[in-house]
């Protein structure tokens, strides 16, 4: 079953501000991705975390790997209103080409101009 | 330049049906993957495959199937479509991965509605 939580589960907010979302697991992850959807598309790989600790930016966007393995947070800086869609995390527990993605709730984000 | 592709964006169908969704990839990739998006259940996997003929098991495969014939295409199969089985279908690659995750490709998904 499910074994990620995300949240907050949606955001509705002012061009301009900076958003955060975080994913929570009671497992160890080896990796965590943050995927964005946009509506009607699939989602597409936004930043791939492989350490604990990890920091990675991709221009306004900056994600962290837990140092406890169990977490992991987006932030969004200076929103606009193209990063409008869903973001989900994934997380994945063994190696190789063996282990499977399991994948969070969803944050919705709406941006208002 | 589209690279994951579900031949069917919409359709709809009655209960009992058989329903065959269609997923092809241009970029060679051993991994092939279905999953279903439900509102505020995220995307669940139903199924995967790693090489031509063969299937594994995701977390919710209940009332599906799945053939891979050639290494492009993966099909996703609905024996006797329910109603709860509603939902948005999306189709991902990746390649044979030794190390690190399976980066997924999705295709734009397909919504199934059934009557």
């Amino acid at each position: 079953g499910q074994q990620l939580n995300q949240s907050p589960q949606s955001m509705f907010i002012q061009e301009g501000e900076d958003v955060s979302m975080n994913c929570t697991s009671s497992s160890i992850f080896n990796t965590w991705l943050w995927y964005k959807q946009e509506p009607g598309e699939g989602p597409v790989l936004l930043i791939a975390l492989y350490k604990a600790g990890e920091l990675t930016s991709n221009g306004r966007l900056t994600a962290q790997f837990g140092i406890t393995r169990k977490d992991s947070f987006l932030n969004i800086s200076a929103s606009i209103p193209s990063d409008v869609g869903i973001y989900f995390c994934a997380g994945k527990r063994g190696s190789g080409n063996t282990g499977k993605l399991i994948f969070g709730q969803g944050t919705t984000l709406q941006v208002k101009p | 330049d589209v690279k994951v592709t579900q031949s069917s964006r919409y359709l709809v169908k009655r209960t009992g049906e058989k329903v065959f969704l269609e997923c092809v990839q241009d970029m060679d990739h051993e991994n092939m993957f279905w999953y279903r998006q439900d509102p505020g259940l995220g995307l669940r996997l139903i199924y995967f495959s790693y090489d031509v003929k063969m299937k594994e098991k995701g977390d919710i495969p209940e009332g599906y199937s799945v053939s891979r014939e050639k290494k492009e295409r993966f099909s996703l199969i609905l024996e006797s479509a329910s109603t709860n089985q509603t939902s948005m279908y999306l189709c991902a690659s990746s390649r044979l991965a030794s190390s690190g995750a399976n980066v997924l490709t999705f295709g734009a998904g397909s919504r199934l509605t059934v009557l």
